[in-house]
């Protein structure tokens, strides 16, 4: 079982619809929890921290569920510039504070 | 503005040329990290360094090696390419303690042929 697991997708969407993604996360220890936003040909950026009692940044709403090890991300009124790959991103904290396991991404298209 | 370098954005080598790929960041952070991004299977962590002349193999180490001299600058070293090795590579950096974000590089686009 790999230890972040996420949909590819892609996933399809029309401007202003709703769109949830979802990604589950194998060790049970993992403290904190990110979802980075990579464009195209671009490095991946933080979008935003996942917190236990979830978390809203705008449009974009981040939730965490312990019990079942999985994360989801939100988002709303999807605009055409939100097309990217989302990457579910954990920190496991074991064999150093920093590492970071990442999913492969599940990608976003966003049409008109 | 915090900002991570590489030396390269595209690369051509042929297989058996040792190959260097820089990373520099000023932003003071000890913590950095090689990664090889490759379609279908995500980051990948190749090595990372917490500090000065300190070095930890990640996940995928095998036919790498890293060199951190000074602390802004965190070298990956390919010593015999190979067309597998044909991939991007992301330097990453954070400050040590923290469990945040983690900043990137553009990347570098390596073809091995």
């Amino acid at each position: 079982r790999k230890e972040v697991e996420q949909d590819p997708g892609p996933f399809n969407v029309p401007e202003g619809a709703t769109v949830a993604f979802n990604c589950t996360y194998s060790n049970s220890a993992s403290q904190s929890f990110f979802w980075y936003r990579q464009d195209c040909r671009k490095e991946p950026k933080l979008l935003m921290s996942v917190y236990s009692s979830g978390n809203e940044d705008g449009r974009f709403t981040a939730q965490l569920n312990r019990a079942s090890q999985y994360i989801s991300l939100l988002i709303r009124d999807s605009k055409l510039s939100d097309s990217a790959t989302y990457l579910c991103v954990v920190n496991p904290l074991t064999g150093g504070g920093n590492k970071l396991t990442f999913g492969t991404g599940t990608q976003l298209k966003v049409e008109l | 503005d915090v900002k991570v370098t590489q030396s390269s954005r595209y690369l051509v080598k042929r297989t058996g040329e040792k190959v260097f790929l820089e990373c520099v960041q000023d932003m003071d952070h000890e913590n950095m990290f090689w990664y090889r991004q490759d379609p279908g299977l995500g980051l990948r962590l190749i090595y990372f360094s917490y500090d000065v002349k300190m070095k930890e193999k990640g996940d995928i180490p095998e036919g790498y090696s890293v060199s951190r001299e000074k602390k802004e600058r965190f070298s990956l070293i390919l010593e015999s390419a190979s067309t597998n090795q044909t991939s991007m590579y992301l330097c990453a950096s954070i400050d040590g303690g923290s469990t945040d974000t983690q900043y990137f590089g553009p990347g570098t686009r390596l073809t091995v042929l």
